[in-house]
């Protein structure tokens, strides 16, 4: 089974600070997304990497930046974190698109419910 | 991708086939269906997609009509862990990396009754 692990359930961070989240996933993925989710306004991608040290901004990255330095693991960073940044925060990895294995499905963390005070 | 259209809220008794259905009369010729669901404090899981012909894995089966105008989910045997929110998505074939993201409509609240 495929497994996409985000480093923490919960989270309470102040505004202003730095807050890291951490994505691992073990399917040897090359494709891997950020998103959030919030009530009323569905799932909306932030960013997405689809290799090593690449990156593609998604619907929302404002307020918000990546890190992908290992194919396994996926950074999102919000640099200064505001209240408005207060979700949950969704990782997912899939396989690449392409003529061979196109429609490869994403596959889901856990997430991360973060609460900015 | 095409818009779909899903009942809000069903119930099915455990142990029976949990039918869910989804329209998406304007589907394209070469766009999948998909469905995931979600329960509830966890991330989306994927369940199965197809293009024409009827799929089946290990977890549902999935019926899409002739005309591709609309599809169903079944779930065979129903227990209490299966009560989540199913959503099904149409998409094209991902061709470039612009089109990955998922969108996830609001979905159908299935609860399975004891």
């Amino acid at each position: 089974d495929v497994k996409v692990t985000q480093s923490s359930r919960y989270l309470v961070k102040r505004t202003g600070e730095k807050v890291f989240l951490e994505c691992v996933q073990d399917m040897d993925h090359e494709n891997m997304f950020w998103y959030r989710q919030d009530p009323g306004l569905g799932l909306r991608l932030i960013y997405f990497s689809y290799d090593v040290k690449m990156k593609e901004k998604g619907d929302i990255p404002e307020g918000y930046s990546v890190s992908r330095e290992k194919k396994e693991r996926f950074s999102l960073i919000l640099e200064s974190a505001s209240t408005n940044q207060t979700s949950m925060y969704l990782c997912a990895s899939s396989l690449p698109t392409g003529s061979n294995s196109r429609n490869q499905p994403q596959h889901f963390g856990d997430g991360t419910r973060l609460s900015i005070l | 991708d095409a818009k779909t259209t899903q009942p809000p809220s069903m119930d099915c008794a455990e142990g029976r086939a949990a039918n869910l259905p989804c329209n998406h009369s304007t589907i394209s010729g070469n766009e999948y269906v998909y469905w995931y669901r979600q329960i509830h404090s966890q991330g989306p899981q994927y369940i199965i997609h197809g293009l024409k012909n009827n799929e089946t894995n290990e977890m549902a089966s999935l019926i899409i009509t002739e005309d591709r105008k609309s599809s169903t989910l079944i779930l065979p045997h129903a227990t209490l862990r299966d009560t989540a929110v199913y959503y099904c998505i149409v998409r094209y074939p991902l061709t470039n990396f612009g089109n990955e993201k998922l969108t996830f409509g609001t979905g159908t609240r299935l609860t399975i009754i004891p």
